[in-house]
């Protein structure tokens, strides 16, 4: 099993949209979450981290389910700059893995 | 207010040659991570290095590739004898604790 794991993609939504990725990860003892994005394989940039609670920014909610060991992402009223890669991210000791990235594009 | 910075942008390199790599961490931090995104892959961990100290080299291919982080200059990723499976973009990140910060990478390219 992959450490991390998520949606295969491609994602094709139109402008408007709600669309949600879903990431699943192994060790159970990780504590930090966090969603990246990256675009045209430029460096990855912080999206949001994600907190036990579940937190909000924005038109992007992120939710952590520690049982099913489980992280998503959900992205409201998309917009076309939304498009890109959207990396799930989870700790390990000394270091962050991440997932392989789904590919959302969001369409006129 | 610089970020991470990481040069050379490009780098082409024939087979068998060295392609050295460098990365500057944000301004206060200390911690360097090196990732690897192979064409249509993910980004892999490879090295994180402390000032003077290699603290987990776990994603290290074990031939050909070291990492450093000296006191004083940047953090150099070195590939000795390159092949073609080596053309990725190399990333590298620093941290002040949790998220980590990417530079805009290094494309190695070998002919």
């Amino acid at each position: 099993r992959k450490e991390v794991e998520q949606d295969p993609g491609p994602f094709n939504v139109p402008e408007g949209a709600t669309v949600a990725f879903n990431c699943t990860y192994s060790n159970s003892a990780s504590q930090s979450f966090f969603w990246y994005r990256q675009d045209c394989r430029k460096e990855p940039k912080l999206l949001m981290s994600v907190y036990s609670s579940g937190n909000e920014d924005g038109r992007f909610t992120a939710q952590l389910n520690r049982a099913s060991q489980y992280i998503s992402l959900l992205i409201r009223d998309s917009k076309l700059s939304d498009s890109a890669t959207y990396l799930c991210v989870v700790n390990a000791p000394r270091k962050l893995i991440f997932g392989q990235g789904t590919e959302l594009s969001v369409k006129p | 207010n610089a970020g991470v910075m990481q040069n050379p942008r490009h780098l082409v390199r024939r087979r068998g040659q060295e392609a050295r790599l460098r990365c500057s961490p944000m301004k206060g931090h200390s911690h360097v991570y090196w990732y690897r995104q192979l064409p249509e892959e993910g980004l892999k961990f490879m090295v994180y290095l402390q000032k003077e100290n290699i603290i987990d080299e776990s994603g290290m291919p074990k031939e050909r590739f070291s990492a450093e982080f000296p006191k004083e200059g940047p953090s150099i990723l070195r590939i000795q004898q390159v092949v073609r499976g080596d053309s990725a973009a190399y990333f590298c990140a620093s941290s002040p604790t949790g998220e980590l910060f990417f530079g805009e990478g290094s494309r190695l390219t070998v002919l």
